[in-house]
């Protein structure tokens, strides 16, 4: 069965700092790698997606994929406290129509 | 304009009873998914549908019946409600493979008393 796990958090960073997020998957044939945002009593929304190994950088957000180590990353620059809020990960096979979510990781950014 | 708009957004029923979810997008994709989010927040697929065609189905009790008239619209209705039933249902839509992510609708919360 397809996994992917995530630190449940709460991760808090103050107002500036960088937060980390990880995540990691157990198909080695997953292809697409997202990550979404959710706020509280909110649905979940697209902020990246990355499909190569490396680096992919939109703004103050990084994501970063190792597909030998299986893991996946998001990078937060300059966190503001309207970034806190849970970051889910989620991930397709190929040819797939289905996203394997994680568990999320509760994001709180401290003023 | 709401790319994905589901109805109700609010559900409290009591159990035994019969209800339904209705799904629209006007993104024009052919996929829509229904997913169930737990009081944990995990995000679990129950049904996907592609240009009406059923594709996936996973373990869900069969108390849940989805329906597609048409490639922009999925509907999802449950029998005989029970109180394990109270969650987040979230709709949502993609272009062919699902390899630009998904769009939500904004969740339907149901609560079974």
């Amino acid at each position: 069965q397809k996994e992917v796990e995530q630190n449940s958090g709460p991760l808090s960073v103050p107002e500036g700092a960088i937060a980390s997020l990880n995540c990691t998957y157990s198909d080695q044939g997953s292809q697409s790698f997202f990550w979404y945002r959710q706020y509280s009593g909110k649905s979940p929304e697209l902020i990246m997606f990355i499909y190569s190994n490396g680096d992919k950088e939109d703004g103050r957000f990084t994501a970063q994929l190792n597909k030998a180590s299986q893991y996946v990353s998001l990078l937060i620059r300059d966190s503001q406290p309207s970034d806190s809020a849970t970051y889910l990960c989620a991930v397709s096979g190929a040819g797939s129509y289905q996203l394997t979510f994680g568990k999320g990781t509760k994001l709180s950014v401290i003023p | 304009d709401t790319a994905v708009s589901q109805t109700p957004k609010y559900l409290v029923t009591q159990m035994g009873n019969d209800k339904s979810i209705k799904c629209e997008q006007n993104l024009g994709h052919d996929t829509m998914y229904w997913y169930k989010q737990d009081s944990k927040k995990f995000l679990k697929i129950m049904f996907s549908y592609n240009n009406k065609e059923l594709i996936i189905n996973e373990t869900v009790p069969n108390r849940f019946s989805p329906k597609s008239p048409d490639k922009a619209h999925l509907n999802l209705h449950i029998n005989s409600l029970e109180l394990g039933d109270s969650a987040v249902y979230f709709c949502a839509s993609s272009p062919p493979n699902g390899i630009y992510g998904y769009t939500f609708g904004s969740g339907t919360r149901l609560t079974v008393v």
